[in-house]
Formats: structure tokens, sequence, C-alpha cells
């Protein structure tokens, strides 16, 4: 089946210790995100890309940082995590540019910072 | 900009009841509504959608219809399982950066009893 997998699901990693999370996905959409989701909250976006054109949220971290290598692939670097970046993040694709095509999201990173 | 105002939860109800999560939006134009649903541990899933006024969108016994001159998409289901109890979130379609993001409203929690 064709789908969005992240790598891993669970995470651990030290304050200050730069982590990387991965996404890649099969349904060879031009689209991909990825969000911030705390609990009980609203996923929050961090950026995306349309093809290789970046999108940066405004309110995004300078910490956070991605790369898109490829149309399959996509990363997450978080340069010097904080105890603030303890969260689930999710990694979502979609067929663009067509405001009708829903999202396809991953199960999710589980980030824990120690 | 855009907005998507979901009732707050959690929402609690016994099995076999009637089920409403209410969703309204503002928005310029005519964007396209989704709801999405979160298993816990899990990323969202597309439940149902509608990309244009009075079109109903159906899955799984879920239905919304979308409502023009209310500015709403509320969700609705007959008789829920316990098997439902999830996280619902409701979103419409944002243009941005040439393609278009999703605005999601905080989710609502619903939890059903046996």
């Amino acid at each position: 089946d064709a789908m969005v997998i992240q790598n891993p699901r669970y995470q651990v990693t030290q304050f200050g210790k730069p982590v990387t999370l991965s996404c890649s996905q099969t349904l060879n959409h031009n689209v991909m995100y990825w969000y911030q989701q705390k609990s009980s909250q609203a996923p929050k976006l961090l950026f995306h890309y349309y093809d290789k054109d970046f999108n940066n949220e405004a309110d995004t971290p300078d910490n956070f940082q991605s790369r898109r290598p490829n149309t399959s692939f996509c990363f997450l670097d978080i340069r010097s995590p904080g105890l603030g970046d303890a969260a689930m993040y999710l990694c979502a694709t979609s067929r663009g540019p067509d405001p009708n095509q829903p999202q396809h999201f991953g199960d999710g990173t589980r980030l824990s910072i120690l | 900009g855009n907005s998507v105002t979901q009732m707050e939860g959690p929402v609690t109800l016994s099995e076999e009841a009637f089920l409403t999560i209410n969703c309204t939006y503002t928005a310029t134009g005519y964007p396209s509504l989704f709801w999405y649903v979160q298993y816990p541990g899990e990323g969202l899933q597309l439940l149902l959608k509608a990309t244009k006024a009075d079109d109903k969108g159906s899955n799984k016994g879920f239905e919304a219809t979308y409502r023009k001159e209310t500015t709403s998409f509320h969700l609705e289901k007959g008789s829920v399982q316990v098997s439902d109890s999830a996280v619902y979130f409701c979103a419409l379609s944002t243009p941005s950066g040439g393609s278009y993001i999703p605005t999601f409203g905080r989710g609502t929690s619903l939890i059903v009893h046996p």
C-alpha cells in the first residue's frame, strides 16, 4: 500500500544534542509537510515543500530546519533541542496545488528530551 | 485570515448515542472542508471532505454538510461505537506558497462508553 512512513516512532535525545527525524512516502506526492503536535492540541505547521520550494512558517523557531533531497524523502533537523521541543512530530503529504486534495499523514515520531 | 472553530471537548457519549461535533469557519472565497480523525498514538486520517456548498461528505457512518450560509461543517453520526473514541479535527484549505495548506481547528475529543 502507498503510504507515509516515519522513522523512528520514538526518539530520545539529550538537551542540546542535534536530532534528525525522517519521513518517506510512496505516494509520489509533490507536497510534503512537517507538523509539531503537543498533547491535546492541533498540529502546528512548521514548514512545507511544494516540489523543491521550501516554505517556512513565520513562527517556526530557527532551531528547526528541513531537507528534501528528493520527492520521496524529507528530514526534520532540530539543531539544539530544548525541553519545550518534546512533542509528536507528524509528516504529511498531498498532491498539489489542489485545494480539494486531503493530506496523508504518517504515524508520527514522538520525541523526548532528557 | 482563515480560521476554524470547533466545540470544546471532551464529548462523552454512551454507545449508540447520536453525535454532533460543531465546526464553523472563517475564510475568503469557498474553501474545501475536511474532517480528520486521530486515534491514540497515530497520525491524522481523512474521515470525509466536501469541496463546494451543499456537498455532503460521508464515510463510516459519519456525515457533514458544507453550509455556506452558516459557514459551518458539523460532523454527525447516528449511532456511535466505542471504537469511534478519538480526536476529531475540522480543517479547511488555505492557499500558501503556490500550494494549499490546511488550517486546523483545535480538535474535539470523543469518548464513547459501552
